[in-house]
């Protein structure tokens, strides 16, 4: 979990709002994801960006939204057009395009409950 | 399409036998594979990866795994499990040409190794 810092820990909103995770990384990473864990279901990726002022949909992106305006911070937006948000939601970083990106690095997650 | 298959949910040993912890993938050009471990309620940890070069690759807290590009298998072993090695393991895959470093993770097996 070093490097990557997510917040809160745990997360609980009612249904019809938006809500938004923080993701910040200090390991000069170009790369970050976001990235949604159900149970059974491994994990799926949501909204990814390469560099600042930079991001594109991942494979569930319907419903979320991000914004990357620092290379440290890559903060993820559940809109209430997020049929079923309930989820653990995790953040990563790798080095990026020009160094072959390689392994992510991850953060230890939020937990959103949506009633 | 790029995919990883973990054929079982749930491996059991005992502890101080070998284990293994399987994972087959299907990439269109050459792979970049990983292993992850996840403990409750944490984020993903980095165990190791296969980039290039010798097929087995020597990881964190004595986890290998070793490459097979015949069988398209990347299964991750120990010689001799402990009880802190039991919880969720992933193994993830990247085709090399894949642009974005997303990676494409298994759905999981839950490793139990009892006393």
């Amino acid at each position: 979990d070093g490097g990557i810092t997510q917040s809160p820990k745990y997360l609980f909103r009612k249904e019809g709002q938006n809500v938004t995770l923080s993701c910040e990384q200090n390991l000069n990473h170009d790369a970050m994801y976001w990235y949604r864990q159900d149970p059974g279901q491994g994990l799926r990726l949501i909204y990814y960006s390469q560099i600042v002022n930079d991001f594109q949909k991942g494979d569930i992106a319907e419903g979320y939204s991000v914004s990357r305006e620092k290379k440290e911070s890559f903060p993820l937006t559940v809109t209430s057009a997020q049929k079923n948000p309930t989820a653990f939601y995790l953040c990563a970083s790798s080095i990026g395009q020009r160094q072959g990106y390689y392994e992510q690095y991850f953060g230890p997650g939020t937990r959103l409950t949506v009633t | 399409a790029q995919s990883v298959a973990q054929p079982e949910d749930q491996v059991n040993v005992a502890e101080g036998n070998p284990l293994t912890v399987k994972c087959t993938y299907s990439v269109s050009g050459n792979p970049y594979l990983f292993w992850y471990v996840q403990y409750p309620n944490r984020g993903l940890q980095f165990l190791l990866k296969y980039i290039t070069g010798d097929n087995l690759v020597k990881g964190s807290y004595g986890f290998e795994a070793e490459f097979n590009k015949s069988q398209t298998s990347f299964h991750l072993k120990k010689p001799s499990a402990l009880v802190s090695d039991s919880a969720l393991y992933f193994c993830a895959v990247r085709d090399q040409g894949n642009q974005g470093g997303k990676l494409i993770f298994g759905q999981g097996t839950e490793l139990s190794v009892k006393p």
